[in-house]
This record gives structure tokens, C-alpha cells and sequence, in this order.
């Protein structure tokens, strides 16, 4: 069955290093998307994707960054960690043009602190 | 941008009572409103969704209902079970977001037996 995958599923780092999260989908799906979710704030917009090669910013995007290589993975990277990024991770995925094109797949999250 | 508002943050009903989330969207423009179901520790996963072109939706013991002149829309859960309880988000697209959606902050809800 196709699914979206993210690992690590859990992650501690310390302030400054460099972290990258990976999503992996088989669904095929041209658009991906990542979110933080932090308590209160539900999900929030990190980058999201549109296909190969096409990458924008979303409402929180600063200290992240996002590359698209091929249609399955778009992997997150945190440049220098900071505590404020300690939160969940989701990644997710939608088709467009499709009947459902709008239902967005979610992973099952990664967790990361940064001490 | 789009933002939407949700209400309440925890709800707290008894097995076999209804469960009512309010969510308000700001841009008149939005024309999609999905909800989405988060079990502890796994990711959200879409329960029902509801267009601008339709005033009521639903599926077995849940509906969605959206009043377009007040730019609101509700989700609406019957004879509640234990394993209805989760988190439960609200999200609203807007016609030139093409895929993005802007979620509520999610409702806890909490069925007791």
C-alpha cells in the first residue's frame, strides 16, 4: 500500500547543529508539504512543494530549509538548531487534479528536541 | 492570508452525548474545510471535508455544517465512543492557496464512559 514515512521518529540535538528530517512518500503525489505543530498553535506551515525542483516558504519557514530532488522525498533541514524549533514534525502529501486532490496524507511525525 | 479560529481547545463529553467544534475562517474567498483526527502519537488523518457549494455533510455519526454568511463552520459528532476521543483540527483553503491549508488550533475531546 502507499504511504508517507518520516524518520527519525524521535531526535535530540544540541543548539547549533545541523538536523535533517526526511519524508519519504509513495504515493506519487506532487505536492508535500511540512508543518510544526506545537501546542495551541495546531499546524503550522513550514515549506511546501509542488514538484521537482519547486520549493516555497511558508508562514514559519525561517531557520528551515526544504530541497526537492525527485517526486518522493522532501527533506527538512534545520541549519543551526535552536530551542525554539523543539516541537513535532509532520510531513504530508496531496495530488492534485485527482477527485480528492485536496485531502492532504500525513506521516506519522517526528519528534526533535534540541537542548 | 486565511486564519481560522477554533472553539473550544478541550471538550469533555459523556459516552453517548453529541460533541459540537466551532471553527471560524476569515477569508470569504476559502471554498474547502476538511477536518482531520490526531490519535495520540500518530499523525492527522482527514474524517470528513465540506465545499463552499454545500451547506451539510455527512457520514455515519459525524457531520460538518457551514454557514458561508458567517464564515463558520462546525463539526458535529452523535452518540459519542471512547475511541472518538483525539484531537480534532479544522482547516480552511482559500481559492488561490492551490493545496495549502490553514488549520485551527484543534480541539481536544475527551469521551468518558
Amino acid at each position: 500500500d502507499a504511504e508517507i514515512t518520516q524518520s527519525p521518529r524521535h531526535k535530540i540535538t544540541e543548539t547549533g547543529r545541523q538536523v535533517t528530517l526526511a519524508c519519504h512518500q509513495t504515493w506519487n503525489h506532487n505536492n508535500m508539504f511540512w508543518y510544526r505543530q506545537d501546542l495551541g498553535h495546531g499546524l503550522r506551515l513550514i515549506h511546501y512543494s509542488y514538484g521537482v525542483q519547486d520549493t516555497n516558504k511558508g508562514e514559519v519557514s525561517d531557520g528551515y530549509s526544504v530541497s526537492r530532488s525527485n517526486t518522493e522525498d522532501l527533506p527538512l533541514t534545520l541549519e543551526s538548531a535552536a530551542s525554539s524549533q523543539t516541537s513535532v514534525y509532520f510531513c504530508a502529501s496531496s495530488e492534485p487534479g485527482l477527485a480528492d486532490s485536496d485531502t492532504q496524507y500525513f506521516g506519522p511525525g517526528t519528534r526533535l528536541t534540541v537542548l | 492570508g486565511e486564519n481560522v479560529e477554533q472553539h473550544p481547545s478541550t471538550l469533555s463529553v459523556q459516552e453517548g452525548d453529541s460533541a459540537v467544534i466551532k471553527c471560524t475562517y476569515s477569508d470569504s474567498a476559502s471554498n474547502y474545510f476538511p477536518w482531520y483526527k490526531q490519535e495520540l502519537g500518530k499523525g492527522p488523518q482527514l474524517i470528513i471535508d465540506i465545499r463552499s457549494n454545500v451547506g451539510e455533510k455527512k457520514d455515519q455519526r459525524i457531520a460538518v455544517t457551514l454557514n458561508k454568511t458567517a464564515k463558520h463552520f462546525s463539526l458535529h459528532i452523535t452518540e459519542t465512543q471512547p475511541e472518538d476521543s483525539a484531537v480534532y483540527f479544522c482547516a480552511a483553503r482559500g481559492t488561490d492557496s492551490w493545496g495549502k491549508l490553514q488549520f485551527g488550533a484543534g480541539t481536544q475531546v475527551v469521551v468518558t464512559p
